[in-house]
């Protein structure tokens, strides 16, 4: 089955504590990005990658890093988390842009 | 920078048309899109409109542009229970970014019986 599938689904946390969501697709897509989703602001974009090595700031990305090693894993890092990276985030992928295929979401909350 | 602007709630009776609007900034863009996300879930593409077309019919969907006012439109026809859901509205110029899409902030549509 065509997915994309993020890790862990909620994820509690301390400030300053490093972490990692993972993101891995199976459909062989170039274009992988992630975005955060808070109220009342809809899905802001943090980091995209247009294929492996190549990667790219959003209009978000304070306080993130992404690695793109591989085609098919996305990975977001949170270096030292702070409450206001509390959030939903997404990861998503897509082959031409038309369609983008999202995961089921990161709730992340920092305390 | 371009914007994407949808109203927050909307709530409909159950078996009438839902109408769901968003206004864009960049005349230029290209696709428009409609993404529906349920409870605890990801976005998933319901439908996408050209710039050069006005109306796209799919089953219960109709989408209507108006490229002059900037202005696009989801109708969803005898609204279910299970059309319940955030509806986000979004938009891509490849010219101005061949990587992003700009979300609206979402229409939550809430049924009643």
């Amino acid at each position: 089955e065509a997915q994309v599938t993020q890790n862990p689904r909620y994820l509690i946390t301390v400030t300053g504590k490093k972490l990692t969501v993972t993101c891995s697709q199976n459909m062989n897509h170039e274009y992988m990005s992630w975005y955060r989703q808070d109220p009342g602001l809809g899905l802001r974009q943090i980091y995209y990658s247009m294929n492996v090595e190549v990667t790219d700031k959003g209009d978000v990305p304070e306080g993130y890093k992404v690695s793109r090693k591989e085609k098919r894993n996305f990975p977001l890092i949170l270096e030292s988390p702070s409450p206001n990276q509390t959030s939903l985030y997404f990861c998503a992928s897509s082959s031409g842009l038309e369609k983008l295929f999202f995961g089921s979401g990161t709730q992340l909350s920092v305390l | 920078g371009e914007d994407v602007e949808q109203s927050l709630f909307l709530s409909v009776r159950e078996g009438d048309s839902s109408v769901i609007n968003c206004t864009y900034t960049d005349s230029s863009s290209t696709y428009l899109y409609w993404y529906k996300q349920e409870p605890g879930a990801g976005l998933q593409l319901l439908t996408y409109i050209f710039s050069n077309m006005d109306m796209k019919q799919d089953q219960r969907l109709t989408v209507l542009l108006n490229k002059k006012d900037k202005h696009l439109s989801l109708r969803i026809a005898d609204t279910q229970t299970g059309d319940s859901a955030i509806y986000f509205c979004a938009e891509r110029n490849p010219q101005r970014s061949a990587s992003k899409i700009i979300f609206g902030s979402g229409t939550r549509l809430s049924i009643r019986p």
